[in-house]
C-alpha cells in the first residue's frame, strides 16, 4: 500500500527561524513530489514541486528530495506568522495519482 | 479566472438523503478528481476522471458515484448519505501527466445527521 508519512506536529518555531518539514514515502516508483499549504478552513494551495534529487529554491522556500532515502522536505527560511498553516506533502506514483500525507501543522510564534 | 468552482459550499443532510456536489473548472484540464478530507487524515481520493468520458475509483469510493458531464464538469453524488460521510469534499483538476500540480476548489463542508 502506498503511504506518505508526515509528523502531524504542531511544529512550533519562532518568527525569523527556519522551519523544516519532513515527509517520507513508501513507493519507490514515485516520480513527482508536491508541497501544499492549507490554512484552516481553506483549500490546499501549491507551494512547490520537485522532480529531481537535490534542492529546489523559490524565495523563502526550499524543497529537498532524496529518492534513495525516499525522503522529501520543505524548508521555510525567515518564518513569518503568516506561514502558520498545515503543510501537506503529496507524491505521484503509478497511474499518475497523488497520495497525500496527513499534513504537518506549523505554528510560527511572533 | 475562477479556476475550480464547487457548489454548494456548505450542506447539512439527514441520514438517507441524497445529494450531488457540483464541480466545474475553466482551465481546460483533462483530469478531474474528488477528495474527502477528515481531521488528521490528509486528503483521500474518492473518484477521478482522467479524461472526458472516463471515471475510475480511488481509495475510498464506497457510497459515492460520479459523472463526468463534459470536459469542464465533474459531479459527485451521495445516493443515501450516512454520518460516516460527514467530511470536507474537495474537487481538483490537472493536466493528466502526473508531473503537474492539481488545482483545488474551495471545498464543500458536508454534515450528515
Amino acid at each position: 500500500q502506498k503511504e506518505v508519512e508526515q509528523n502531524s506536529g504542531p511544529l512550533s518555531v519562532p518568527e525569523g527561524a527556519i522551519a523544516s518539514l519532513n515527509c517520507t514515502y513508501s513507493d519507490r516508483g514515485s516520480q513527482s513530489f508536491f508541497w501544499y499549504r492549507q490554512y484552516s478552513g481553506k483549500s490546499p494551495e501549491l507551494i512547490m514541486f520537485i522532480y529531481s534529487n537535490g534542492d529546489k529554491e523559490d524565495g523563502r522556500f526550499t524543497a529537498q528530495l532524496n529518492k534513495a532515502s525516499q525522503y522529501v522536505s520543505l524548508l521555510i527560511r525567515d518564518s513569518q506568522p503568516s506561514d502558520s498553516a498545515t503543510y501537506l506533502c503529496a507524491v505521484t506514483g503509478a497511474g499518475n495519482m497523488l497520495t497525500f500525507g496527513g499534513g504537518t501543522r506549523l505554528m510560527v510564534k511572533p | 479566472n475562477a479556476g475550480v468552482t464547487q457548489t454548494p459550499k456548505f450542506q447539512v443532510l439527514k441520514t438517507g438523503q441524497s445529494m450531488t456536489l457540483q464541480c466545474a473548472q475553466d482551465m481546460n484540464h483533462n483530469s478531474m478528481y474528488w477528495y474527502r478530507q477528515d481531521p488528521g487524515m490528509g486528503l483521500r481520493l474518492i473518484y477521478y476522471s482522467a479524461s472526458e468520458g472516463t471515471t475510475d475509483k480511488g481509495e475510498v469510493p464506497n457510497g459515492y458515484n460520479v459523472s463526468r458531464l463534459n470536459k469542464r464538469e465533474f459531479s459527485l453524488r451521495l445516493e443515501s448519505a450516512a454520518p460516516s460521510q460527514t467530511s470536507v469534499y474537495f474537487c481538483a483538476s490537472s493536466v493528466p501527466d502526473g508531473t503537474r500540480p492539481q488545482h483545488f476548489g474551495d471545498g464543500t463542508r458536508l454534515s450528515i445527521l
